[in-house]
C-alpha cells in the first residue's frame, strides 16, 4: 500500500530563508506527484505536478524535485515571505490501484516570520 | 469563472440524519472527486468519477454515495451519518482524469465543507 510522509509536521522560519520541505512515499510506481498550498479554512491550491518521468518543476520561486528511485521528492521555496505561510501537502498519484487515486501526506505546516 | 464550488460550507447533523453535499465546476473538466480530511491524516479519496456517466470507489467509500448528475455537477450523499463522518469534505476536478499531461492532470479544490455529526 502506497503511504506518503511528510516531515516535519511544522516548521517556522525567518523571513528571506530559502527552505525545504521533504515528501517520501513507499511505493516508486507513480504516474505523478503534486505539490499543494492549503490556507487556514481553506480549499487546496495546486503549485506544481512533476510526471513520472521528470525530475524537476519549477514555478517562480518554487521548484519541485522528484526521485522515485529513492521515494523523494521536495519543495525548495527561495527567498520566504510571510505570505508562504500555509500548510503544503504532496500527493501521489499510484499506478497500480486505480487511475485516480491519489495518496497525500499529512502536510507540513511552514510559518515565515517578519 | 467560479471554478470548483461546494455547498453548504458547514453543516451538523445528528446520528441517524443524511444529507447530500453538492459540487459543481465550470471549467468543462472531465473528471470530479470527493475526498475527506481529518486532522493528522491528509486527504483520502472517498469516489471520483471519471467522465459523466461513470462513478468509481476511492480508497474510503464506506457510508456514501454519489451521484453524477451532469458534466459539471457531483454530489455527495450520507444517508445515515455517524460520528466517524465529522471531517472536512473538499470538491476537486481535473480536465482528465487517466493518463493525460501536466495540465489535464492537475486537480483544482473547492473551499470545503466542515461537517460534524453529534
Amino acid at each position: 500500500k502506497q503511504e506518503v510522509t511528510q516531515i516535519p509536521a511544522a516548521l517556522s522560519v525567518p523571513e528571506g530563508e530559502n527552505l525545504v520541505l521533504n515528501c517520501s512515499f513507499t511505493d516508486s510506481a507513480i504516474y505523478n506527484l503534486q505539490w499543494f498550498r492549503q490556507d487556514p479554512g481553506k480549499g487546496l491550491t495546486s503549485l506544481l505536478l512533476i510526471q513520472s518521468s521528470q525530475r524537476e518543476q519549477t514555478s517562480g520561486r518554487l521548484n519541485a524535485s522528484l526521485d522515485k528511485s529513492s521515494g523523494r521528492s521536495t519543495l525548495y521555496i527561495a527567498a520566504s515571505q510571510p505570505g508562504d505561510s500555509a500548510t503544503y501537502l504532496c500527493a501521489v498519484k499510484v499506478i497500480w490501484y486505480n487511475n485516480n487515486d491519489m495518496r497525500f501526506g499529512a502536510g507540513t505546516r511552514l510559518t515565515v516570520k517578519p | 469563472n467560479a471554478g470548483v464550488t461546494q455547498t453548504p460550507k458547514f453543516q451538523v447533523l445528528k446520528t441517524g440524519q443524511s444529507m447530500t453535499l453538492q459540487c459543481a465546476q465550470d471549467m468543462n473538466h472531465n473528471s470530479m472527486y470527493w475526498y475527506r480530511q481529518d486532522p493528522g491524516m491528509g486527504l483520502r479519496l472517498i469516489y471520483y468519477s471519471a467522465s459523466e456517466g461513470t462513478t468509481d470507489k476511492g480508497e474510503v467509500p464506506n457510508g456514501y454515495n454519489v451521484s453524477r448528475l451532469n458534466k459539471r455537477e457531483f454530489s455527495l450523499r450520507l444517508e445515515s451519518a455517524a460520528p466517524s463522518q465529522t471531517s472536512v469534505y473538499f470538491c476537486a476536478s481535473s480536465e482528465r482524469g487517466d493518463r493525460g499531461t501536466s495540465s489535464t492532470d492537475t486537480q483544482y479544490f473547492g473551499p470545503g465543507t466542515r461537517l460534524t455529526v453529534l
